[in-house]
């Protein structure tokens, strides 16, 4: 398996801008993280899907940020509009009945300026 | 709700000295601990885990944990570090029971190893 597959992996834009990103979970995962890592906060959790159900969303910011998953192999994040504070490596992860752990992504830089 | 406290931001140790990076939780409910190391540029990978049993856990790499109830801890060690083993290093837990299946994490541990 390729594993958690994010794009892209570096993104570079203008405050103001939409901005999106891609998540493909491990194949047959029905768990889905969305995690954020900065210097000054650490790692994040952002949302939580279930089966394609969002189960825990207290961690977003703010309504700038949304997310979906329209279907078991597939999750976007998009921040409209997008700040300069938002600027951090956003990272999907999955995982699956039966196992404990999860899977990570190799995460997305994104910069905004 | 649980939290993780790693008390060690920074750590340097030269090769082939051991290394211990402490890591604390708090959670009313029993956890899952786990440790995950993340290389520069890259993503978390998963070191390894206490699920339960024994209370020392090895990893395939020479690192072990040990899960100690009273202390609400569960540090790293590794006997002989080497230079690969430069990256920096998370904790974290996952509730046992119920359907939160999210990991709460520490603020990490940057491991550095000086030749």
């Amino acid at each position: 398996d390729a594993g958690v597959i994010q794009s892209p992996r570096h993104e570079v834009t203008e405050m103001g801008q939409e901005v999106t990103l891609r998540c493909k979970p491990i194949s047959g995962h029905n768990s889905l993280f969305w995690y954020r890592q900065t210097m000054m906060r650490g790692l994040e959790l952002l949302i939580y899907f279930n089966n394609n159900v969002p189960i825990d969303d207290s961690g977003m910011p703010e309504d700038r940020f949304s997310a979906k998953m329209p279907n078991a192999s597939f999750s976007t994040l998009k921040i409209q509009p997008s700040e300069p504070r938002d600027s951090a490596v956003y990272f999907c992860a999955s995982s699956a009945t039966g196992y404990t752990e999860a899977f990570f992504g190799q995460g997305t830089r994104l910069t905004v300026v | 709700a649980q939290s993780v406290t790693q008390l060690d931001s920074q750590v340097p140790v030269f090769e082939e000295a051991p290394v211990e990076l402490r890591c604390n939780y708090s959670s009313s409910v029993s956890v899952y601990l786990f440790w995950y190391v993340q290389y520069p540029n890259q993503g978390l990978q998963l070191l390894l885990k206490y699920l339960s049993g024994s209370t020392l856990v090895e990893s395939i790499n020479g690192f072990e944990a040990e899960f100690n109830k009273s202390q609400t801890s569960f540090h790293l060690r590794k006997p002989s570090v080497h230079i690969s083993d430069t990256a920096e290093y998370f904790c974290a837990v996952r509730l046992t029971s119920g359907s939160a299946r999210q990991l709460t994490f520490g603020s990490g541990t940057q491991l550095t190893v000086l030749p």
